[in-house]
């Protein structure tokens, strides 16, 4: 079964400042895709990067990147220059590429500061 | 990027009543839609896959007769709640993965549908 964890339900960052929203994983997949989306107040899901686990290079997509730690099971997300229009609910999703259902993390609420 | 369109994005409805949502994809065949339930600050709760042109396939503890689906094309799923009670109240997204070559299986969401019953 896969599962994804996130850590941290709520979390503030100062405009201009940089914040880390963390994400862990478990499965027995080899191949898989990991995303971030971002849900404003306006609830509309929307995606943010998205990594192949078979890629080394961490994805990165203007101001966000991540680190991902396939040994480790880890796939942080980066958001630099914070801006106010990043404030928003952002859910960590695994998919097999044997499967076709995504798997959410529970989400972690940013609220960007000015 | 891909777009899928749900509509109506907000419904009040008398307890008893039916309700029908439509997702649709706009600009990719989509054999496969997933609807979603998601409660006030809580993760998406997958209900359900749609799967054109055959049955669609529930999550355990949703009721198939409750949640009627139909993917009747390749571009359009609906969710039917039928004979809605308060406690359907929630709010209800679909999405649609473009699986075309080069797209990296994204999953592209509507905008959701409140569904208020009274």
């Amino acid at each position: 079964a896969q599962t994804v964890t996130q850590s941290q339900p709520e979390m503030s960052v100062q405009e201009a400042e940089t914040v880390t929203l963390s994400c862990t994983y478990d499965t027995s997949e080899s191949n898989y895709y990991l995303f971030w989306y971002k849900q404003p107040p306006s609830r509309q899901m929307i995606l943010v990067i998205r990594q192949e686990a078979y890629k080394q290079q961490n994805a990165t997509e203007n101001r966000f990147s991540v680190n991902f730690q396939k040994a480790a099971k880890s796939f942080s997300l980066k958001i630099s220059d914070s801006q106010l229009g990043d404030t928003a609910m952002y859910f960590c999703a695994f998919l097999p590429n044997t499967g076709n259902q995504f798997y959410f993390g529970t989400g972690t609420s940013l609220t960007v500061i000015p | 990027g891909a777009v899928v369109s749900q509509h109506p994005s907000w419904v009040i409805c008398k307890s008893g009543t039916s309700v029908k949502i439509e997702c649709r994809s706009l600009d990719f065949q989509a054999t496969t839609m997933f609807w979603y339930r998601q409660f006030p600050k809580q993760s998406l709760m997958l209900m359900a896959t749609s799967n054109e042109g055959s049955k669609a396939t529930y999550e355990q503890g949703v009721e198939k007769d409750k949640f009627l689906i139909n993917h009747a094309s390749l571009t359009l799923s609906t969710l039917t709640v039928t004979s809605a009670h308060p406690e359907d109240s929630s709010f209800y997204i679909c999405s649609a993965r473009d699986m075309g070559p080069g797209v990296g299986n994204i999953q592209y969401f509507g905008a959701g549908t409140r569904l208020s019953v009274l």
